[in-house]
């Protein structure tokens, strides 16, 4: 089976920086994605690596060490709209099909 | 515009009765994706289709049932099996080459079973 372990909140005030680290299990590693959501919202794809290093989006970054079976998303000059839960999400290789297996979620606040 | 429509946005039924939650999408997406979300988790897969008229279980399949008869559609039924149906339910699409594997939600479907 797959498993994922990621905080489950995160507090930062706006203009900052936070990292929201997660680490994984499993086996047909294809690569690692990370996803936002609003309360109540449909999720949203923020960022794929399927090497390691550093990806950068914006204000976004994501990483991945794929020999650590670890990656983060990097948020930088953080906005009160950046109050979400993030989702790692492992993409499976299993023959010809691609699945993602989801962390449960981190919450962040972005306080004033 | 495209996307993925998902309806209605909340339902209601009584336990023991099946009911079936739409998904359409007008992307042109090959696959499909039927994922269950509770209450502060995370996603979990139901089912998957990678094509018209064929269609994977996923981790928590049992009590599920789906069908792709068409490319544009993947509806899902929530049978009276299903021990614990009350969840938000999320439907997805994506295209089968892809640099990104990104998926495509629709906006959810609130299931209330009492």
């Amino acid at each position: 089976g797959q498993s994922l372990e990621q905080p489950s909140e995160v507090t930062a005030v706006e203009g900052a920086i936070v990292q929201i680290n997660c680490t994984y299990q499993t086996s047909g590693f294809y690569g690692l994605s990370w996803y936002q959501q609003h309360d109540g919202g449909a999720p949203t794809f923020l960022s794929y690596n399927a090497l390691d290093g550093l990806e950068e989006t914006g204000r976004f970054s994501s990483f991945l060490s794929r020999s650590d079976s670890y990656g983060y998303l990097l948020l930088q000059e953080l906005q009160m709209k950046d109050s979400a839960s993030y989702f790692c999400a492992v993409l499976i290789s299993s023959g010809s099909a691609r699945q993602l297996t989801f962390g449960s979620g981190t919450q962040l606040t972005v306080l004033p | 515009d495209g996307g993925i429509t998902q309806s209605p946005k909340y339902l209601f039924r009584k336990e023991g009765q099946n009911v079936t939650l739409s998904c359409e999408q007008n992307l042109n997406h090959d696959a499909m994706y039927w994922y269950r979300q509770d209450p502060g988790q995370g996603l979990r897969l139901i089912y998957y289709s990678q094509i018209v008229n064929d269609f994977q279980k996923g981790d928590i399949a049992e009590g599920y049932s789906v069908s792709r008869e068409k490319k544009e559609s993947f509806p899902l039924t929530v049978t009276s099996a299903q021990k614990n149906p009350t969840a938000f339910y999320l439907c997805a699409s994506s295209m089968m080459s892809t640099a990104t594997y990104e998926q495509y939600f629709g906006p959810g479907t609130r299931l209330t079973v009492t």
